[in-house]
């Protein structure tokens, strides 16, 4: 069974670009949320994607969005980059009806200068 | 709203030595509670789990119950080992207006000396 993947593994950025980061979810997973990770923090919710819609938000502002695509993948795209935006971001998903259990992808590392 | 509160880090072990890593939680409901593991350069290994008051979850030697009346779900393992250096995050699920998600504590280093 192939787990939560996710592409790229590092990525250096421009202050004031755009990124999009993707993730696979694990087999039969219909759930996908992503988080961010600050150097030495735990993880912060960003959102959660279920049937290719917004299931729920943390405290990110807008220029964080996201989609989920049919086969369940999703993105993460960050407009207007900050250098507060450098993180290890990662992606977690989870089985139909069970999205309180997630299973986390090795994460991207976003470094912006 | 929610959240978590975990010791502070590192702590330093030797091999074989008993492990505590202290997690108390604020939540409204009933959380499910979680143990993940971070090993350097990686993302997270849910460790174990308890959905419920006096559950106890359990994996790899590690255990951990969920204790209702305290409000804590404290890890540990009775004889750790080096390849057991990681840093470990308490975390709890809650339903609400943001969907099913996860709340972190700040995370505990821990570095197990041969």
């Amino acid at each position: 069974e192939t787990g939560v993947t996710q592409s790229p593994t590092h990525l250096i950025k421009t202050r004031g670009q755009q990124v999009t980061l993707r993730c696979s979810s694990q087999s039969g997973h219909n759930t996908v949320s992503w988080y961010q990770q600050a150097l030495g923090q735990g993880p912060q919710f960003i959102f959660q994607y279920y049937r290719e819609e917004e299931n729920g938000r943390g405290n990110f502002p807008p220029r964080f969005s996201g989609l989920q695509f049919p086969n369940y993948s999703s993105e993460l795209n960050v407009n207007a980059l900050e250098l507060d935006d450098s993180a290890l971001y990662l992606c977690a998903s989870s089985l139909p009806g069970q999205s309180y259990e997630q299973y986390f992808g090795p994460g991207t590392r976003l470094t912006v200068t | 709203g929610n959240s978590v509160t975990q010791m502070e880090g590192p702590v330093t072990l030797s091999e074989e030595a008993f492990l505590t890593i202290n997690c108390t939680y604020t939540a409204t409901g009933y959380p499910s509670l979680f143990w993940y593991v971070q090993y350097p350069g990686e993302g997270l290994q849910l460790l174990l789990k308890a959905t419920k008051a006096d559950d106890k979850g359990s994996n790899k030697g590690f255990e951990a119950t969920y204790r209702k009346e305290t409000t804590s779900f404290h890890l540990e393992k009775g004889s750790v080992q080096v390849s057991d250096s990681a840093v470990y995050f308490c975390a709890l699920s809650d339903r609400g207006a943001a969907g099913n998600k996860l709340t972190f504590g700040g995370g505990t280093r821990v570095l197990v000396k041969p």
